[in-house]
């Protein structure tokens, strides 16, 4: 069974940095894509992030370009999501999700000015 | 960049059949996946490449294309298919979610 679970959320003030991690099993890790999707309070979903198998290929959404890093540790079965410059709009739930089908239950980031 | 434009909202009375489509030019070229929000809970996907189903999700739920839309269908709605509805498609390296469908069904 795929397994899928996020760390690191919380409540931070604009400006700050936070690291999400993802911690998968149930699969084998290094032979996916994994993407980033978030949805903010009572809003719909937004793909932030994906990379591939190897770490040798990153794509993010536009909003996030310069101030986000998708990064992964095959040996450790993990995804990692790096923001930094938080916005007050970047408060939402990020799921880690494998590929675009398996999805964790989410962390919350709450960016309060 | 690619913009899926999804109903805000459906209604049906139980045993009914609801339609829920998504435009775009996006999935007139690229497969599409549907996704079921319950509220509190993760997306779980019901339909991908256009109208795959995955294992353990129920055949009254099923997947179309017509032109430059896709089409969730559930055919015989049951109480328990309120939800949101997400479609999604990518290309260029980049995801795309439609804005999102609630189901009502009552």
């Amino acid at each position: 069974e795929v397994q899928l679970v996020e760390y690191g959320g919380g409540l931070v003030q604009t400006g700050a940095s936070l690291r999400l991690s993802c911690v998968a099993s149930g699969f084998t890790f290094s032979s996916y894509w994994m993407t980033w999707v978030r949805q903010a309070p009572g809003k719909g979903l937004e793909w932030v992030a994906n990379i591939k198998e190897d770490g040798s290929e990153k794509y993010y959404v536009d909003s996030v370009k310069g101030r986000f890093t998708i990064s992964r540790d095959n040996a450790k079965n993990s995804l990692f999501l790096q923001l930094n410059s938080l916005r007050v709009e970047d408060t939402a739930v990020y799921y880690c999700v494998r590929v675009v089908d398996d999805w964790g239950q989410g962390t919350l980031v709450t960016v309060s000015s | 960049s690619y913009d899926l434009t999804q109903p805000s909202s459906v209604s049906v009375s139980p045993g009914q059949t609801a339609k829920i489509t998504c435009s775009g030019d996006l999935v007139a070229k690229k497969y599409a996946r549907w996704f079921q929000q319950k509220p509190g809970q993760a997306p779980v996907l019901v339909i991908y490449k256009d109208s795959e189903r995955p294992s353990g999700i129920p055949e009254r739920f099923s997947g179309s294309t017509s032109g430059a839309a896709v089409i969730l269908t559930i055919t015989g709605a049951q109480v328990e298919d309120e939800a949101d509805y997400y479609c999604y498609s990518a290309a260029d390296n980049q995801g795309v979610f439609g804005g999102g469908t609630k189901l009502t069904v009552l």
